[in-house]
């Protein structure tokens, strides 16, 4: 069975205080592992797209990371502004549907 | 360029009726896909459309159903509404190559 654990549940920073989040997966033949960021009381929002072991992204004070079996999230001198909930989802091979992960939440305090 | 606009933002209904949920992708985006999210579950797959046809179906009783129309709008049909179907349901839309773009979400609440 597809699953995605996320961790941790909840994550308390510092402003300026970088971490990194986890998305351990086990899917049958991974299509693409996504990370989106939700706002309370919003949609989720596109943020990478990862293909392959190996692959890289960034994004302002964000890097995504991707292995076999993980992928990590990687916030970087974090602001308030980068509070929010971040999912992580794969598309298992053969499916057009995502597998989401329950998410972690952030706050990073002033 | 709008984004994916779901209608209406609340809804509040009773146990037992039906409700509608409404969904217009972004411009030029011919698949669309249902999601619910709840806090104990997470994001959960409903259904996915392209061109008019469900492609794939979640793990979801048969009082969840779905259409999609020649311009790529999209309804969702829950019958029978259950205290559980209380959650906010999230419609995607995307050009049929990944990333999904989300809407705002419909928030169903079932008294």
């Amino acid at each position: 069975e597809d699953q995605v654990t996320q961790s941790p549940e909840a994550l308390r920073l510092q402003e300026g205080e970088s971490s990194s989040l986890n998305c351990s997966y086990t899917v049958s033949g991974l299509r693409g592992l996504f990370w989106y960021r939700q706002d309370p009381g919003k949609g989720p929002e596109f943020l990478f797209t990862l293909y392959s072991a190996g692959e890289e992204k960034e994004k302002e004070r964000l890097k995504a990371t991707l292995t076999k079996k993980e992928s990590f999230l990687h916030i970087t001198a974090p602001k308030p502004e980068d509070s929010a909930t971040y999912l992580c989802a794969v598309q298992p091979g053969g499916s057009e549907k995502l597998v989401f992960g329950k998410g972690t939440k952030l706050t990073v305090n002033p | 360029k709008a984004g994916v606009t779901q209608t209406p933002r609340y809804l509040i209904k009773t146990r037992g009726q039906q409700v509608t949920l409404s969904c217009s992708p972004i411009s030029g985006h011919r698949s669309v896909s249902w999601y619910q999210q709840t806090p104990g579950q997470g994001l959960q797959f409903l259904f996915e459309y392209f061109s008019e046809t469900q492609r794939n179906k979640g793990n979801f009783p048969g009082r969840f159903s779905g259409r999609q129309f020649s311009n790529s709008r999209s309804e969702m049909n829950v019958s029978t509404l259950e205290l559980g179907d209380s959650a906010l349901y999230l419609c995607a839309s995307s050009l049929d190559q990944r990333p999904l773009h989300f809407g705002n979400g419909t928030r169903l609440t079932v008294t």
